[in-house]
């Protein structure tokens, strides 16, 4: 089942780490993933997406990976900084919906990057 | 960079009030969307609209809802008889025509607070 509420999982990590968050999506259908990035106040901010017949991809200090055996997406930034803290949503979008930009998004990921 | 921009920022409201939501999509998008975030909880599909018309809804999108594009810029949320479970930040967002541009584009929220 799902899980709700306030208690939003946490990764803490020191200022140029790696850092990497997980999310587990939930219908083995969806063809598009996303991650964003939301800062306290302000609405979901796009960072990468993947589709669904790709494993990996890579941006500006941000990797996606995408697993489809075991319904995996993770998010992978390199050399943390403070400004990367956040809430991380994974996002995914099922094939065959009428409307392109109807997304599920997950529960969210509190990071938090210490100097 | 162009933005989705929404207004108010911050409504209190008393329960069975109507309120009205706006946002200002991106100009030249043509897909939009809101969205709703309880605090502490996933963001959640409301809506989609595309040519003047609804194209797809949630079940939680149900008659106490509507959307309206009253002009060429404006696009409204519209909660008639406003209930204390309807207390969320409400996303806007857009999008482009879908073989151009997957990527939604959220506005920073309008906080509804229902007394």
């Amino acid at each position: 089942g799902e899980s709700v509420g306030l208690h939003l999982p946490t990764l803490s990590v020191q200022e140029g780490d790696n850092s990497i968050i997980n999310c587990a999506y939930s219908n083995s259908a969806s063809d598009y993933f996303i991650w964003y990035k939301q800062e306290s106040g302000k609405g979901p901010q796009f960072i990468i997406d993947i589709r669904s017949n790709m494993d990996k991809r890579q941006g500006q200090r941000v990797t996606v990976l995408l697993n489809k055996t075991v319904k995996h997406l993770s998010l992978q930034i390199a050399a943390t900084q403070p400004g990367d803290s956040a809430v991380y949503f994974c996002a995914e979008r099922p094939i065959g919906g009428t409307s392109y930009g109807k997304l599920t998004f997950g529960q969210g990921t509190i990071l938090t990057v210490h100097p | 960079e162009p933005e989705v921009t929404q207004t108010p920022s911050h409504q209190v409201t008393q329960m069975g009030q109507e309120v009205i939501l706006r946002c200002v999509p991106i100009s030249n998008h043509l897909y939009f969307y809101w969205y709703r975030q309880i605090l502490g909880q996933k963001v959640e599909f409301l809506v989609s609209f595309y040519n003047n018309e609804i194209s797809e809804k949630s079940e939680i999108f149900d008659d106490q809802f509507s959307v309206e594009r009253p002009d060429g810029s404006n696009f409204t949320l519209k909660i008639r008889s406003t209930k204390l479970e309807d207390s969320a930040m409400y996303f806007c967002a857009s999008t482009g025509e879908f073989s151009g541009a997957n990527v939604l584009t959220f506005g920073a929220g309008s906080r509804l607070t229902v007394l």
